[in-house]
């Protein structure tokens, strides 16, 4: 079953008002949580790194102020699309990594991803 | 140069046959690597992962590694329409920021 889930899964809304993502990890703690950035037919684009406890780490181009990342807890971090305009239509995808024991790897799993839509 | 090369593709092959996905990576720092299987408008999702050299098999789907070579590839037994997805590859390298760098992805189509 799903390890990290996504809510919402679709989202429209007005051009001009803000959206929250919420992307938690279900049966482990996650430090460290993805936020990646999809158009139809392209490849992940990594926006951001959440660190719990701590700001998060931007890509270059990716405005903070306009994405708003927060990772409160271990299972818990949100993205916040404030002022939405259509070119932010996208699919927002999340992700967590799982620490295998003592590897210190760990897997990857994704969100089910959140599909925006800004009219 | 990219830090994980794909081949886009697409890449086709018959029902039934063998599909295989390779992945080349530039830093030698990289640990362990991963392959990813994403459906059309889905988000990935994991199908294997890989940190030692050799091969790994897990049902259908085997990894094989070789880091001399900066190589990883995915092959897929007995190949199903449903295996038709973009299969992306993932590395991780400790103690940088990014950690998961992903490829581009191929794109696998089975035809029946």
């Amino acid at each position: 079953g799903a390890v990290v889930s996504q809510h919402p899964s679709w989202v429209i809304c007005k051009s001009g008002t803000s959206v929250k993502i919420e992307c938690r990890s279900l049966d482990f703690q996650a430090t460290t949580m993805f936020w990646y950035r999809q158009f139809p037919k392209q490849s992940l684009m990594l926006m951001a790194t959440s660190n719990e406890g701590s700001k998060a780490t931007y890509e270059q181009g990716v405005e903070k102020d306009k994405f708003l990342i927060n990772h409160a807890s271990l299972t818990l971090s949100t993205l916040t699309v404030t002022s939405a305009h259509p070119e932010d239509s996208s699919f927002y995808i999340c992700s967590a990594r799982r620490l295998a024991g003592g590897l210190g790897t760990g897997e990857l799993f994704f969100g089910e991803g959140s599909r925006l839509t800004v009219l | 140069q990219k830090e994980v090369e794909q081949n886009s593709g697409p890449l086709s092959v018959p029902e039934g046959a063998i599909a295989s996905l390779n992945c080349t990576y530039s830093d030698r720092g990289s640990q362990s690597f991963f392959w990813y299987r994403q459906y059309s408008g889905k988000s990935p999702e994991l199908i294997m992962f890989i940190y030692s050299n050799g091969d790994k098999e897990d049902g259908r789907f085997t990894a094989q590694l070789n880091k001399a070579s900066q190589y990883v590839s995915l092959l897929i037994r007995d190949s199903q329409p449903s295996d038709s997805a973009t299969y992306l590859c993932a590395v991780w390298r400790p103690n940088t920021g990014n950690q998961f760098y992903f490829g581009t992805g191929t794109s696998l189509t089975v035809i029946p």
